[in-house]
């Protein structure tokens, strides 16, 4: 059974930094493409990153592009990310994703999420 | 970007009505589209791909249709644990990912 779970979220000044992990279990890690995905509260979904299962291809939204940096260590089975030049506008549910077994661009399935609150 | 509009963004149903969720796409996205279920409190959980394929374990009283840029989600015979909010997602314009705004389903 896939398990994915979040940490690393929490209250940042603007400007700051913050780093984010995913650690999954019960499917073989390394084999597949992951992604990050982000809720503002009380609003929508919006896609921020994915990593290829072997770092080939990396992939931002125009919104986090030059501030965020997706990364994984397949040996230990975690996810990462790191966030810097942080905006208000970044406050969000922070969701880790497996890709989808029918498509790298589906999500399936999601951690629980990690809170990111962007204030002074 | 492919911009997905979803109407309503309200739905008012009782158990045992079906309730047809719409997704229009500002160009074509193929079949390139899914549908997820969102609870409060929880992570999305995917429903259908490609526009028509249920996902694992989802009930058969979710179905999905259309191609191009007009879509449905159809859920058959509501039951109260269908209160959710449901979001479409397409992929034909692969890396960028985008979302609908969403459309609550409440049950009466």
């Amino acid at each position: 059974q896939v398990h994915l779970v979040e940490s690393g979220g929490g209250v940042v000044q603007p400007g700051g930094s913050l780093r984010l992990s995913c650690a999954a279990s019960g499917f073989t890690f390394s084999n597949y493409g992951m992604h990050w995905v982000r809720q503002a509260p009380g609003k929508g979904l919006e896609w921020v990153a994915f990593i290829r299962h072997d770092r080939s291809n990396i992939y931002y939204a125009d919104s986090v592009k030059g501030r965020f940096t997706i990364s994984r260590d397949n040996s230990k089975n975690t996810l990462d990310l790191q966030m810097n030049s942080l905006r208000t506008e970044d406050s969000a549910l922070y969701y880790c994703a497996k890709v989808a077994s029918s498509s790298a661009g589906y999500f399936d399935p999601w951690g629980q999420g990690t809170l990111v609150t962007v204030s002074s | 970007e492919i911009v997905l509009t979803q109407s309503p963004a309200t739905l008012s149903l009782s158990p045992g009505e079906r309730a047809t969720l719409s997704c229009r796409a500002s160009q074509s996205v193929g079949s390139y589209l899914a549908w997820y279920q969102q609870k409060p409190g929880q992570a999305p959980r995917l429903l259908i791909y490609d526009a028509s394929n249920r996902a694992t374990g989802i009930p058969a009283r979710f179905s999905g249709s259309g191609s191009g840029t007009d879509f449905s989600l159809t859920i058959s015979s509501l039951e109260p644990d269908d209160s959710a909010v449901y979001y479409c997602q397409q992929r034909n314009n692969w890396p960028n990912l985008t979302f609908g705004g969403g459309t609550k389903v409440e049950i009466k």
